[in-house]
């Protein structure tokens, strides 16, 4: 199957720091990822659309400045947690569709592994 | 927002015994597809049903579909140890996909 790769899987970090996650897509190439947030022993909420070539489209409620989204390559989509704070600690986790070419597909997701972010 | 919602939140059975879990949904969907998750991992895709199917199986896995209830059941028959973790069912209505709030599955050995 398909296979997502995200790193980091964790990181510690002082507040008010930046820290940068990315997602590749190993073996497809994905036109359009997905960024997802989670809490402990909560669902995911979608953050953003990250889309190939163009700017992300965010879900209402999440700051664009704050959750920077670069979808520079077809196989790499990265998220900067900007002036990172205690709160913004969360689990991330980036997912794509196979054949994704920028329309509606029904096909499922691939998730990477997650991301782990502490901010002290 | 999140457009779907299951249920129970939390599941204890013993080995052997089945699990089922529900969810519902609020709009019009494409597809509905069941994840799992382990502690602090990413999600593995388990099983998809089109808005058209009423019944799906894999292996274990058998999931229904009613568009007119808006609703959809999970069950994994003769569970394991192994089968504890967190199932989440996703909605996708146009190009999003959507969590519910997931159902925490805890099997004795």
């Amino acid at each position: 199957g398909a296979v997502v790769s995200q790193h980091p899987s964790r990181v510690i970090c002082k507040s008010g720091t930046s820290v940068k996650i990315e997602c590749r897509s190993l073996d497809f190439q994905a036109t359009t990822m997905f960024w997802y947030r989670q809490f402990p022993k909560q669902s995911l909420m979608l953050m953003a659309t990250s889309n190939e070539g163009s700017k992300a489209t965010y879900e209402q409620g999440v700051e664009k400045d704050k959750f920077l989204i670069n979808h520079a390559s077809l196989t790499l989509s990265t998220l900067t947690v900007t002036s990172a704070h205690p709160e913004d600690s969360s689990f991330y986790i980036c997912s794509a569709r196979v054949g994704d070419r920028g329309r509606a597909t029904n096909e499922k997701l691939f998730f990477g592994s997650g991301t782990q972010l502490s901010v002290l | 927002s999140q457009q779907g919602e299951e249920d129970p939140q939390a599941l204890s059975i013993q080995e052997g015994e089945n699990a089922t879990m529900n969810c519902s949904y609020k709009t019009s969907i494409n597809n509905l597809q069941w994840y799992r998750q382990n502690s602090g991992r990413g999600l593995v895709h388990l099983i998809l049903i089109r808005s058209n199917e009423r019944e799906k199986h894999s292996g274990r896995l058998r999931v229904t579909l009613d568009t007119s209830k808006k609703s959809s059941s999970l069950l994994i028959t003769a569970s394991r140890a192994a089968d504890t973790a967190s199932y989440f069912c996703a909605v996708t209505g146009g190009f999003k996909t959507i969590f519910g709030a997931g159902t925490r599955l805890f099997v004795k050995a």
